[in-house]
């Protein structure tokens, strides 16, 4: 079965500063890999996702994330923090073939201004 | 915004008694998700229909049962319910290929 592993539970970023979020799965054929992100009281939103061709994969608000085979690592970045930042991210992975979405425990990002 | 609607937003029961809780959808998509969301635990899948009638288990279903007569319509019934099922409870739809989900606003259950 798919799984992804997120570390960290609660991430602190200062406002501007590079944000990192650290996402490794483990799949046995070659996933489609998600982040989603989380607003307080609000349902999950998708930031990005890659399921073929190009590696680094750009989303909304400014994040992207590059996926490295040889390190089955699906990290998320964004160069500068904005305090709209603040939120909870999930990384999530589905096997090729079914439908079913399996989600990190997520990160807690705290934008310090 | 996707149109998916849960029902009722917040809920406060008794352990043993029976809650069913609603997701209905606009979209017409054929996947329909039931979730729950704890603290350390991220979100896990509960239940998950394919179509209608069509329905299979995930991977925290024990003490869950579900159903979808229609379309748009996604019922979760927590038949007794108990402590340990007090969370966050979010419906979520997908189209045929499911690359992407969309998210309801979620079900706040607190079990006393």
């Amino acid at each position: 079965a798919q799984s992804v592993t997120q570390l960290g539970s609660h991430v602190s970023v200062s406002e501007g500063a590079l944000v990192l979020l650290r996402c490794n799965y483990s799949s046995s054929v070659p996933p489609y890999l998600f982040w989603y992100v989380q607003y307080p009281n609000q349902g999950l939103q998708l930031l990005l996702k890659y399921t073929t061709g190009a590696t680094l994969v750009k989303g909304i608000n400014g994040f992207e994330a590059e996926f490295k085979k040889s390190e089955t690592s699906f990290h998320l970045t964004k160069p500068s923090a904005h305090m709209s930042d603040a939120a909870e991210y999930f990384c999530a992975v589905r096997g090729r073939g079914n439908n079913r979405l399996a989600f990190g425990k997520g990160n807690q990002v705290v934008v310090i201004p | 915004d996707a149109g998916i609607t849960q029902s009722p937003r917040h809920k406060v029961t008794e352990t043993g008694t029976p809650v069913t809780l609603r997701c209905h959808q606009t979209e017409n998509h054929r996947y329909m998700y039931w979730y729950r969301q704890d603290p350390g635990h991220g979100l896990r899948l509960i239940h998950y229909s394919y179509g209608v009638k069509d329905t299979d288990k995930g991977e925290v279903s024990d003490g869950y049962s579900v159903s979808r007569s229609k379309t748009e319509d996604f019922l979760l019934t927590l038949e007794s319910a108990t402590s340990s099922q007090t969370s966050v409870y979010f419906c979520a739809i997908s189209e045929d290929d499911g690359e992407k989900l969309f998210f309801g606003s979620g079900t706040q259950l607190s079990v006393l």
